[in-house]
C-alpha cells in the first residue's frame, strides 16, 4: 500500500532564516505531487506540483521554492521566511495519467517568529 | 476555468440531526469532484469522489453525495450526525491538465460543529 510522509510534524523558525521540508511516497512509482498551504481558518493555497523529476510549476509567486531531486521525494524551501509564511504546509500525490483523488500528508505545522 | 463555492463556512448541527454541506462548482468540462475531510491538525482525507458513473456517491462514515447538473451541485449529507463528524469539509473538482497534470480547485471549507 502507499503512504506519504512528511517531516517535521511542527517547526518554529525566526523570520529570516531558511526552510526545508520534506514529502516523501512510498508505494507508487512516478506520482504527481503537490505543496499546499493552509493559512489559519482559510482553505487550501495550492503553492507548487510536479509530474516528474525535475519538473516543477509554481502557482503562486512569493518566497519559497520546491525541488523534485528523486521521483518519489518532494522539497519545499525557501532562503529566508518572512511573518506571512507561517501556516500549515500539506503534501500531496496523485497517479499520474488521469484524474484521481489525492492523497494527503500529515502536514507540518510552521510558525515564524 | 473552474470552480467551487461552499455555501457556508461553519454549519452546526446537533448530534443525530441531519447533515448538509453544500457545494456548488463551475466546470467546462464534464467534472470530477471530491468530498474531503480535515480533523484538527491532520491532512485530508477521501469521503467520496463522483467520476461521471451513479449520481449518487456513497462515501466512508455514511456520508453520500448526489451530483445534479442541472444545479452544477454535489452537496454531502448524512442522515444522523454523530460528534466524531466535527471536523473541516472541503469539496473539489478537477479535470486533466497539460502533461498528465491534474489541478484540483478546492472550496474554501465548511466547518462542522457538533452539538451534544
Amino acid at each position: 500500500s502507499q503512504t506519504i510522509h512528511q517531516w517535521p510534524a511542527t517547526l518554529v523558525q525566526p523570520v529570516g532564516s531558511p526552510l526545508s521540508l520534506e514529502c516523501t511516497v512510498e508505494g507508487t512509482s512516478n506520482p504527481n505531487l503537490y505543496w499546499y498551504r493552509q493559512a489559519a481558518g482559510r482553505g487550501l493555497q495550492l503553492l507548487f506540483y510536479s509530474v516528474g523529476i525535475g519538473q516543477i510549476s509554481s502557482e503562486v509567486p512569493q518566497n519559497l521554492s520546491a525541488s523534485r531531486p528523486q521521483d518519489r521525494q518532494f522539497i519545499l524551501s525557501s532562503k529566508k521566511l518572512l511573518l506571512s509564511d507561517s501556516g500549515f504546509y500539506l503534501c500531496a500525490w496523485t497517479l499520474a495519467g488521469a484524474v484521481y483523488e489525492q492523497y494527503f500528508g500529515p502536514g507540518t505545522r510552521l510558525t515564524v517568529t | 476555468a473552474q470552480s467551487v463555492t461552499q455555501l457556508g463556512s461553519h454549519v452546526s448541527v446537533s448530534e443525530g440531526a441531519l447533515v448538509l454541506l453544500r457545494c456548488n462548482y463551475s466546470s467546462s468540462v464534464p467534472p470530477y469532484l471530491f468530498w474531503y475531510v480535515q480533523y484538527p491538525n491532520q491532512g485530508l482525507q477521501l469521503l467520496l469522489k463522483y467520476t461521471s458513473a451513479a449520481t449518487l456517491v456513497k462515501g466512508i462514515n455514511g456520508f453520500e453525495a448526489e451530483f445534479k447538473k442541472s444545479e452544477t451541485s454535489f452537496h454531502l449529507t448524512k442522515p444522523s450526525a454523530h460528534m466524531s463528524d466535527a471536523a473541516e469539509y472541503f469539496c473539489a473538482v478537477s479535470d486533466q491538465g497539460p502533461g498528465g497534470s491534474y489541478i484540483p480547485t478546492f472550496g474554501r471549507g465548511t466547518s462542522l460543529i457538533v452539538h451534544p
